[in-house]
């Protein structure tokens, strides 16, 4: 079964410090794996998505990563704004569906 | 929201009403998507649209209908709300299936 995990649930960290999230799929034949930001109350918001394994992307503070099992979303120097739940989601060769992780809720504090 | 309405926003309704949410877009993608969100499930796929008048199933399908006449409407209705259903719901779309999808604002449903 076509699976997403994504880990920590939560994360606080300082205004600053820098940090990792991870999303690890069992998806074979990945097609394509998106990032994405959600804020309370509001519709995910797209960041990134990357298609084959060495690729990376960047926007701002943030930088995504794909291997042939995992991506990593890296959070340098992160401020107060970026407080919010990232989403990663991935799509399988078979169909037109992406399968969502639950989510990773991240806390800058200042 | 890259053109993306949802309405209602916010839903109270009883048990056994059919409710009718709507996801209108401006962008003339082709495929539209309905989703739910609930705490500790994440986002799952209720019904897609992948054209007028096509549509398919999703992993939470059972108790939901859709219809689209329109490119740019895609309708979500409960034919019979339960608390179960209770949920926020999100629509989204994409030019091809194998795309970036973009989220509407989410319609927040309460069932009781």
């Amino acid at each position: 079964e076509d699976q997403v995990t994504q880990s920590p649930e939560a994360l606080r960290l300082q205004e600053g410090e820098s940090s990792s999230l991870n999303c690890s799929y069992t998806v074979s034949g990945l097609r394509g794996l998106f990032w994405y930001r959600q804020d309370p109350g509001k519709g995910p918001e797209f960041l990134f998505t990357l298609y084959s394994a060495g690729e990376e992307k960047e926007k701002e503070r943030l930088k995504a990563t794909l291997t042939k099992k995992e991506s990593f979303l890296h959070i340098t120097a992160p401020k107060p704004e970026d407080s919010a739940t990232y989403l990663c989601a991935v799509q399988a060769p078979r169909d037109d569906k992406i399968i969502f992780g639950k989510g990773t809720r991240l806390h800058i504090l200042p | 929201d890259a053109g993306i309405t949802q309405s209602p926003r916010h839903k109270v309704t009883e048990t056994g009403t059919p409710v009718t949410l709507r996801c209108h877009q401006t962008e003339n993608h082709r495929y539209m998507y309905w989703y739910r969100q609930d705490p500790g499930h994440g986002l799952r796929l209720i019904h897609y649209s992948y054209g007028v008048k096509d549509t398919d199933k999703g992993e939470v399908s059972d108790g939901y209908s859709v219809s689209r006449s329109k490119t740019e409407d895609f309708l979500l209705t409960l034919e019979s709300a339960t608390s179960s259903q209770t949920s926020v719901y999100f629509c989204a779309i994409g030019r091809q299936g194998q795309e970036t999808q973009y989220f509407g604002p989410g319609t927040r449903l309460l069932v009781l």
